[in-house]
């Protein structure tokens, strides 16, 4: 079983919607990451929150909002998004935001938009 | 630039062959780290292994090994005695600026 949990698992939602994606750790650490992966490439980085605080978003699109409620908490509102917005969507937590740091994933949640 | 360069898109084996899936990468800092983490069909991504610049010893955990050679700038992971179970994409990940820069993934299938 994997320690950081994603909900929901699978979503579905058309372009007017609005939803929100939610990522918990209680492993203790303070780097949350949200990471979009579309079929057959690798993760790519959107957003870092490093102590609650957000340290990088990686010039993702206004119409994902991310959240830090808490050091154990991270969720991705989602409003208006597109057909090309469909992909598993990863969060990922590491001990702190430093190099030598693995990033645990969790399974992702795979998100259809209509 | 940080780059991780994953040559071979699929592979595919019979159970209980050796296969090596290879990762060279670029980077301009001295100081580095490389990762290599599975994805199952599942999703999640598994983390395997870490190494930094500094530390050449290979690694060896069950079946699983990996060759580090910073003179070619590679970083090899090998399974020896195949299982259907390792069926899945590896990805070999570099840390850059804080950031990790995968590569693109080896789909790997295990034939029974």
């Amino acid at each position: 079983d994997t320690e950081v949990t994603q909900t929901p698992k699978h979503l579905v939602m058309g372009m007017t919607n609005k939803k929100s994606l939610k990522c918990e750790q209680h492993m203790g650490h303070r780097a949350m990451y949200w990471y979009k992966q579309k079929a057959k490439k690798p993760p790519e980085l959107m957003f870092v929150y490093s102590y609650e605080k957000l340290s990088i978003n990686e010039s993702v699109p206004s119409r994902f909002s991310p959240e830090c409620p808490n050091s154990s908490l991270l969720n991705l509102h989602l409003h208006a998004l597109q057909p090309e917005d469909s992909a598993l969507y990863l969060c990922a937590s590491s001990q702190y935001r430093v190099s030598n740091q693995p990033q645990h994933f969790g399974d992702g949640t795979r998100l259809s938009i209509l | 630039a940080q780059k991780v360069t994953q040559a071979q898109t699929e592979i595919s084996v019979v159970e209980k062959e050796d296969v090596t899936l290879d990762c060279v990468y670029e980077t301009r800092d001295t100081t580095y780290y490389l990762f290599w983490y599975k994805q199952p069909p599942s999703g999640e991504l598994v983390f395997l292994i870490r190494r930094n610049s500094f530390d050449e010893q290979n690694e060896i955990s069950g079946r699983y090994s990996w060759n580090f050679q910073k003179s070619t700038s590679s970083f090899n992971f090998t399974i020896t005695a195949s299982q259907v179970v390792d069926s899945a994409v590896y990805f070999c990940a570099l840390e850059g600026a804080q950031k990790l820069v995968f590569g693109q993934g080896t789909r790997l299938t295990i034939n029974p």
